[in-house]
């Protein structure tokens, strides 16, 4: 099975500022799909980015942006001017492709915005 | 319109009883998911369900049972319940694959369960 690893369980950031949050994941396949999902405290999972593995260029949406490593297994998620609702868990997870109705997510990493 | 529904959203019980929480979907999806999020906030994948195949994980109790009605329904029964029950509950559904436009998991709201 494949393997997502988010190594900061932990992060903060000054609000307006950037952020990076790192996730690495172990597969051997070729294609498929990585994501970050948002949990704010009110628990609900909000999808923030995907990123197609076979697509070189990164993903983006508005303040939020991936620095996808294909080589690397590394899909780092960057956050521009943060805001007080950025404040949640962060999740990574994979999806195969191919056989691909199993999602990998990784433990999570808490981002706490201070104003 | 909720994509993915839950119900209840809140559960409070004593050890010993059965429970069920029911989740529905009006996507469309042919795969549901039932997740347990411990205190600790990791995901954990208990069950992954389709029309044709029903893929549990090895390390949920058989206490732990999912039943469809239907492709839009994944139900989840919990028989004699334990203090270590205690988590949220998701629901999520997600098409194949190969749907490129949006292939993520959709998440339903969650369901707190508290075994007293």
């Amino acid at each position: 099975a494949q393997t997502v690893t988010q190594s900061q369980p932990e992060m903060s950031v000054q609000e307006a500022e950037t952020v990076t949050l790192s996730c690495t994941y172990d597969t051997s396949e070729s294609d498929y799909y990585l994501f970050w999902y948002k949990q704010p405290p009110s628990r609900q999972m909000i999808l923030v980015i995907r990123q197609e593995a076979y697509k070189q260029q990164n993903a983006t949406e508005n303040r939020f942006s991936v620095n996808f490593q294909k080589a690397a297994k590394s899909f780092s998620l960057k956050i521009s001017d943060s805001q007080l609702g950025d404040a949640a868990m962060y999740f990574c997870a994979y999806r195969s492709k191919n056989t691909g109705n199993q999602f990998y997510f990784g433990t999570g990493t808490s981002l706490t915005v201070i104003p | 319109d909720t994509a993915v529904s839950q119900t209840p959203k809140y559960l409070v019980t004593q050890m010993g009883n059965d429970k069920s929480i029911k989740c529905e979907q009006n996507l469309g999806h042919d795969t549901m998911y039932w997740y347990k999020q411990d205190s600790k906030k990791f995901l954990k994948i208990m069950f992954s369900y389709n029309n044709k195949e029903l893929i549990i994980n090895e390390t949920v109790p058989n206490r732990f049972s999912p039943k469809s009605p239907d492709k839009a329904h994944l139900n989840l029964h919990i028989n004699s319940l334990e203090l270590g029950d205690s988590a949220v509950y998701f629901c999520a559904s997600s098409p194949p694959p190969l749907i490129v436009a949006y292939n993520e998991q959709f998440f339903g709201p969650g369901t707190r369960l508290t075994v007293l």
